[in-house]
């Protein structure tokens, strides 16, 4: 199974950070990967696919880039509302697997 | 605009069967747009990955669920399914249903709301 490993796994920022998230993944997964935004109570929502497509109606304050094992998910100017926890997701091959996940807190 | 939406008994008991279901709208689950998927989320943990089902029919599971789990199309019914048996309290969480687009690496969106599923007698 493909292990992907986020980091920080907790990120304490302040507002108009720009912040990064890493998600490493065990082995080359071309750029099939999601991120994904969860806040308390909510469902998951799709920020990005294909490791740096943005999904119709996100912020262009996110961004995504990488390829193969290496990705990551910026955001150039952080807001209250992007106060949450983030998830990347391999749609590389089956299982499918997620990162364990960075929550985002103000500082 | 397509949406899914879960429904199932909120409590079961240890040892028996979780059922549940998603209603999808906006879309046929047996056109060849969508595959379908459960994800979980124990309480205040992260994300886990169940299974999809592919309009064809074709299941995949994650690996530590395949013996308990099945999922499966109800096409009259424009619905999915979940099937875990044999659950323990370990299986308490929020359990979300989504469609998967079929591109390439296709991504989860929609999600349903989610709805909480406890294990306990």
């Amino acid at each position: 199974d493909i292990q992907l490993t986020q980091s920080p796994s907790f990120l304490s920022a302040s507002v108009g950070d720009r912040v990064t998230i890493t998600c490493r993944a065990s082995q080359g997964i071309n750029s099939y990967l999601a991120w994904y935004q969860q806040k308390p109570g909510k469902a998951p929502k799709l920020l990005i696919y294909a490791a740096s497509t943005l999904q119709s109606g996100v912020p262009s304050r996110f961004s995504g880039s990488g390829s193969g094992t290496e990705f990551t998910v910026t955001i150039s100017s952080l807001q209250p509302e992007d106060f949450a926890t983030y998830y990347c997701q391999q749609l590389s091959s089956y299982p499918l697997t997620f990162g364990g996940g960075t929550r985002v807190e103000i500082k | 605009q397509l949406q899914v939406q879960e429904s199932g008994p909120g409590l079961v008991k240890p040892s028996e069967t979780l059922s549940l279901t998603c209603t999808v709208s906006g879309a046929s689950i047996s056109s060849n747009n969508f595959h379908w998927g459960w994800i979980r989320q124990p309480p205040g943990k992260g994300l886990e990955w169940i299974g999809n089902v592919h309009y064809g029919g074709a299941t995949y599971y994650n690996r530590s669920l395949s013996s308990r789990v099945a999922i499966s199309l109800d096409t009259p019914r424009n619905q999915f399914s979940l099937k875990l048996n044999s659950v323990t309290a370990t299986d308490t969480a929020v359990y979300y249903c989504a469609a998967r687009t079929i591109a390439a690496g296709g991504w989860f969106d929609p999600w349903g709301h989610g709805t909480l599923v406890t294990v306990s007698s």
